[in-house]
């Protein structure tokens, strides 16, 4: 079975721009969970999707923004682009519909870097 | 003060020798996972607590939850094991999210 696949695996922007990153969770799996990884803070949680509804979002500003799809892939939305946004930005897929009771797979990130 | 602390931050050791990494923890929690972070940025998860204890393989968590903390153990430690380790902790509340801890970053000489 395939893992968790996430694309584009790097992507280089300039501040002020809007990006797209993708996750296809591993088949079967109807949880998706995002996270932002950095230097400074480690890692920090994004939103947590199940069945296309989000259940759980974390403390960032509303320029990151989310969704799912009815075949569990999920995108997420950074617009008006800060450097401080660059980062790792991680994607976890789980089988069962809370991310705390069951394993997350974690795809292998989209390293950003806003220039 | 952060609500999930790890201890130590970084670690070095010997091949073979036990290792543990400790994870204490201010909030009222669901569950705890321990996580491994390879370089290049992988992550896997080892471990999901509630109670108790849990072995695979080399490796052993434990969790204490009167106390609010978690130890993980390597028995036998090789260069492999040589990896950041992270605790992750999902908050008992109504929104049940996870809070992760800053990681050890462990480095096994062989």
């Amino acid at each position: 079975k395939a893992g968790v696949t996430q694309t584009p695996r790097y992507l280089i922007k300039t501040r002020g721009q809007q990006v797209t990153l993708s996750c296809s969770p591993i088949s079967g799996h109807r949880s998706v969970s995002w996270y932002q990884q950095t230097p400074g803070q480690g890692l920090q949680f994004l939103f947590e999707y199940f069945s296309e509804t989000q259940r759980n979002k974390g403390n960032f500003p509303g320029r990151f923004s989310g969704r799912q799809f009815s075949n569990s892939r999920s995108e997420m939305n950074v617009s008006t682009l800060e450097l401080g946004d660059s980062a790792l930005y991680l994607c976890a897929s789980s089988l069962g519909d809370r991310a705390s009771t069951d394993t997350q797979y974690f795809g292998p990130g989209t390293r950003l870097t806003v220039l | 003060k952060n609500e999930v602390e790890q201890s130590p931050q970084n670690l070095t050791a010997q091949e073979g020798e036990f290792i543990t990494i400790n994870c204490s923890y201010s909030v009222g929690i669901s569950a705890l996972h321990w996580l491994q972070q390879h370089p290049g940025g992988g992550i896997v998860s080892l471990f999901m607590l509630s109670s108790g204890k849990k072995k695979h393989g080399r490796l052993i968590a434990t969790i204490n939850i009167q106390e609010k903390h978690s130890s993980l153990h390597i028995t036998a430690s090789h260069p492999r094991d040589s990896a950041v380790y992270i605790c992750a902790v999902f908050r008992m509340n109504r929104d049940d999210k996870i809070i992760f801890g800053k990681g050890t970053r462990l480095h096994i000489l062989p």
